[in-house]
């Protein structure tokens, strides 16, 4: 079973960039999934980021589409998100996750099977 | 603003049978799936592609869809089933995805 685990820096300065990388163990990232960001601010729901599909095609979050990219290293059995022009707005637990889409017939479906741990970004001077 | 609406807040006596719901139109096309996250873990997958419980789920989570809203049933609720529930689909448009605002679950 793939496990995933997310790391990179914990703190970033306001109007940087944030960068973050998902390892894949256990299994590839090169199946017919789509990985996929996910954050937390404290106290707060869950927000999708994007995703990014094993072939390369790209969505995000409408909200964020300005400031984000996502992409695959299949050769590092990885994904990695970059959010620039950050603020304190971007605080929030990170998570990665692999996301499974699928039709069969009379229902469309979609959902994230496996979660990395999550990793906490502070934005702060 | 989510296109996923839920109830902020819910309680059941210990026992006795929940219901979690959720209410969106891309409910008519997509079925939700379900997540549960206790403080300070990373949510976990509990329903999904219809009525389905991933390994380690126990039977008693159980989940329908009907038109514009989903639920999340728990019968005989646990102590260990007290955290925040959130629903989840791909928007209207099939790009995007979209999650409820979230419900904590109270076990009383």
């Amino acid at each position: 079973q793939v496990q995933l685990q997310e790391s990179g820096p914990g703190l970033v300065k306001p109007s940087g960039t944030l960068s973050l990388t998902c390892a894949a163990s256990g299994g590839s990232i090169s199946t017919s999934n789509w990985w996929t960001w996910v954050r937390q601010p404290p106290g707060k729901g869950l927000e999708w980021i994007g995703e990014i599909y094993h072939g390369g095609s790209t969505n995000y979050n409408s909200s964020l589409k300005s400031r984000v990219g996502i992409s695959l290293d299949k050769s590092k059995n990885e994904f990695s998100l970059n959010l620039n022009s950050v603020t304190a707005a971007d605080t929030a637990v990170y998570y990665c996750a692999r996301s499974t889409s699928f039709y069969d017939s009379t229902n469309y479906y979609y959902y994230m099977d496996v979660w990395g741990k999550g990793t906490t970004v502070t934005v702060s001077s | 603003s989510s296109e996923l609406t839920q109830d902020p807040a819910v309680s059941v006596a210990l026992g006795q049978t929940v219901r979690i719901t959720c209410q969106g139109d891309t409910l008519r096309n997509y079925y939700a799936t379900w997540y549960q996250q206790k403080p300070g873990q990373a949510p976990i997958l509990v329903i999904y592609a219809k009525n389905n419980r991933p390994s380690g789920i126990p039977d008693r989570f159980s989940g329908s869809n009907s038109g514009n809203t989903a639920s999340l049933t728990i019968t005989g609720a646990q102590a260990e089933d007290e955290a925040d529930y959130y629903c989840n689909s791909r928007d209207s448009s099939g790009t995007h995805v979209v999650f409820g605002g979230g419900t904590k679950l109270t076990v009383l």
